[in-house]
């Protein structure tokens, strides 16, 4: 069974720096990795989708990569704003179409 | 394009009573998706329809727990009796089926049971 790990559990940076979330995956067999930003009390909202062919995807400020042998993906957020501070979950996506979350980092920015 | 709707978005139940959400997916999306998600928890899938089949119901505490997809489309789940653990954020997910296409979720119900 897929287990997804996220670290740090909690993070928190002044306004302006640039951050490195971490998730790693133990069945390196899927199909894409997708990161979603989380606000209090509020659904998930899809930050980026990296297909499993792929080695990284760009929005904006936000950087995700994806080495499969290593069973790693990583969300770069570059100059960070308060408005980041939120709880960001990255989801393995198996074959059965399937997420599997890990249990998020929660970002604090200060200004 | 409207987003996945759900409803409501609140409840509040005493232990042993019975409670339903509701989930409209975005029009087109075949594969719906139920999840769970514990207070500083990730979500953990409930159940997976494909268009109004169960694909994936696991992890679906079937003792108590019970979805539905009628005409595969709206989706229901229904908890009775409730109890004091399933108290957590339901969620609802769609998408189009394929695994080249990413998920939009709801913005989900959350319940607390008492």
């Amino acid at each position: 069974k897929q287990e997804v790990t996220q670290i740090p559990a909690a993070l928190s940076v002044p306004e302006g720096e640039n951050l490195v979330l971490n998730c790693s995956f133990t069945d390196s067999a899927i199909y894409n990795l997708q990161w979603f930003r989380q606000d209090p009390g509020k659904g998930l909202t899809s930050l980026l989708l990296i297909q499993s062919s792929q080695r990284e995807q760009t929005s904006g400020r936000l950087n995700a990569s994806l080495d499969k042998s290593s069973g790693r993906s990583t969300l770069y957020i570059a100059a960070s704003q308060p408005g980041d501070s939120a709880t960001y979950l990255c989801a393995a996506v198996t074959g059965a179409n399937n997420l599997f979350f890990g249990t998020g980092t929660r970002l604090t920015v200060i200004p | 394009e409207a987003g996945v709707a759900q409803s409501p978005r609140y409840k509040i139940i005493e232990k042993r009573q019975s409670v339903a959400f509701w989930c409209n997916p975005i029009s087109g999306h075949a594969t719906l998706y139920w999840y769970q998600q514990i207070l500083g928890q990730g979500p953990k899938l409930l159940i997976q329809f494909q268009n109004n089949g169960v694909v994936d119901d696991s992890q679906l505490p079937k003792d108590r727990f019970s979805a539905e997809r009628l005409k595969g489309v709206d989706s229901t789940l229904k908890i009775q009796p409730a109890k004091l653990e399933d108290s957590a954020v339901y969620l609802c997910a769609s998408s189009f089926g394929s695994l080249n296409y990413g998920y939009t979720f709801g913005s989900g119900t959350r319940l607390t049971v008492v």
